[in-house]
């Protein structure tokens, strides 16, 4: 069980895109369709904001999307706002009823 | 609306034990798997473990394994995290936390505020 690997950040200005990766393996990232995405305001719970790689739970704007190809994931946001500054995780399921986070992402609002 | 709350947490020697639990409320418990996860203060998330539905899954971090043990009981709304041999790298906030797919697992909608865990001499 070794972390995802992820940039530690990332920034952009209000109204651009900024897309974060998340690199595995083909044990966790590149062999389930299990990925998912938290977005972390310190102080506060993680909030899930995509899963099973592409899908938004309810609430969640549509300015973040996911993806994957191989052993990447990726995190796109768009129309970058103010609030969107925080950190961001992936996670992959990686078999035997366990999952692995990825080291985490500072995401900057300049 | 679905609320999470852990208690248990404190601060212990190393070598001890600590029991975690975690009230459920808000939502049909005995359909979703759960999971413990926890942050080292300044880190990023770990995955401690998690269990399905019925008990009849059960995933541990290589970290935990062997030293820590989730259950859950379905007819309390409740989850535990027995954790036995602490080592101070165990100290950590740990959130209780719910999955988003019934009878499945896909990722965790809802997180409880985190109980701290402090394991020191």
């Amino acid at each position: 069980q070794s972390a995802l690997t992820q940039p530690p950040s990332a920034s952009g200005s209000p109204g651009q895109s900024v897309t974060i990766s998340c690199t595995g393996t083909s044990s966790d990232v590149g062999d389930y369709d299990f990925v998912s995405w938290y977005q972390h305001h310190p102080g506060k719970a993680p909030k899930l904001i995509i899963y099973q790689v592409n899908k938004r739970p309810s609430g969640v704007p549509d300015r973040f999307s996911g993806s994957k190809s191989g052993n990447t994931a990726s995190l796109t946001v768009s129309g970058l706002q103010a609030d969107d500054e925080a950190d961001f995780y992936c996670s992959s399921y990686a078999g035997r009823n366990t999952w692995v986070f990825g080291g985490g992402t500072k995401l900057t609002v300049l | 609306e679905v609320q999470l709350v852990e208690s248990g947490g404190g601060l212990v020697q190393p070598g001890r034990s600590l029991r975690l639990s975690c009230a459920a409320s808000g939502f049909k418990f005995d359909d979703y798997a759960m999971h413990w996860i926890r942050q080292v203060p300044g880190k990023g998330l770990e995955w401690v473990s998690g269990i399905n539905w019925n008990s009849g899954s059960k995933g541990y971090a290589d970290s935990v394994k062997g030293r820590f043990t989730i259950s859950r009981d379905n007819a309390k709304n409740s989850l535990s995290l027995q954790m036995n041999s602490l080592r101070p790298e165990d100290t950590a906030l740990y959130y209780c936390a719910k999955d988003i797919t019934v009878y499945d697992t896909s990722g965790c909608d809802s997180w409880g505020q985190g109980i701290l865990v402090t394991v020191s001499s």
